[in-house]
């Protein structure tokens, strides 16, 4: 089914270990973005991109690096997690043809540093 | 700068009643509002948008909201509650006019039976 693929689903992480969310998505959306979600917070950008091979930061991008090498795919990677890197993780995905805000959101990835 | 404030951190409501949930937003620009929802465990949907058109705008699952300037609103209405509405609902706004957006906080809907 076309849609917003995230992995893992849950993935639980030392501290100072490395790790990549990855995320794609088969609709040939333009623009991906990832998101974290905290308890009372609502999501908060990470970072963002508009096509392959563009990339920029969003609100909270400390401690992620994100590449866009294809417009399919748009992995997250925690260079060096942190406690504070707790949170749940959305991948999301648009066009010019869903009109603005018409994203379509991943399931997530449920994330944990001990 | 845009910001999204939603007024109720949680709603509780009888099943056949209304619902109401408020947003209010500030924005430099004519925005683009959403409502998305998340039910427990899963991804955000987008229930409805506004984006300078009709300002009374419809959603699926029977939910609306209207689009107030005047008052800076943005708030989802149903008429009648369902017992498979109970999830967390979000107000949402496209920051100038792009493709980034920023979210309130959240409100949880809790539907009695």
């Amino acid at each position: 089914n076309a849609g917003v693929t995230q992995t893992p689903k849950f993935q639980v992480l030392k501290t100072g270990q490395s790790m990549t969310l990855q995320c794609a998505q088969d609709m040939n959306h333009e623009y991906m973005s990832w998101y974290r979600q905290d308890p009372g917070m609502g999501l908060r950008l990470i970072h963002y991109s508009v096509g392959a091979g563009i990339t920029d930061q969003g609100e909270v991008p400390n401690g992620y690096n994100v590449s866009r090498s294809t417009t399919e795919d748009f992995p997250l990677r925690l260079l060096s997690a942190a406690p504070s890197q707790t949170s749940v993780y959305f991948c999301a995905s648009s066009s010019t043809g869903q009109g603005l805000g018409g994203y379509t959101f991943g399931s997530g990835t449920r994330l944990t540093v001990v | 700068a845009q910001s999204v404030t939603q007024l109720d951190s949680h709603v509780s409501v009888s099943e056949g009643t209304p619902v109401l949930l408020r947003c209010n937003y500030s924005s430099s620009y004519s925005p683009s509002l959403f409502w998305y929802v998340q039910h427990p465990n899963k991804g955000l949907q987008l229930l409805l948008k506004y984006t300078s058109a009709a300002t009374l705008v419809k959603g699926i699952n029977g939910f609306e909201a209207e689009f107030k300037k005047s008052e800076t609103s943005f708030h989802l209405t149903k008429p009648s509650a369902h017992m498979s509405d109970a999830a967390e609902y979000f107000c949402v706004v496209s920051l100038d006019s792009s493709y980034k957006l920023i979210f309130g906080s959240g409100t949880r809907l809790l539907v009695r039976p």
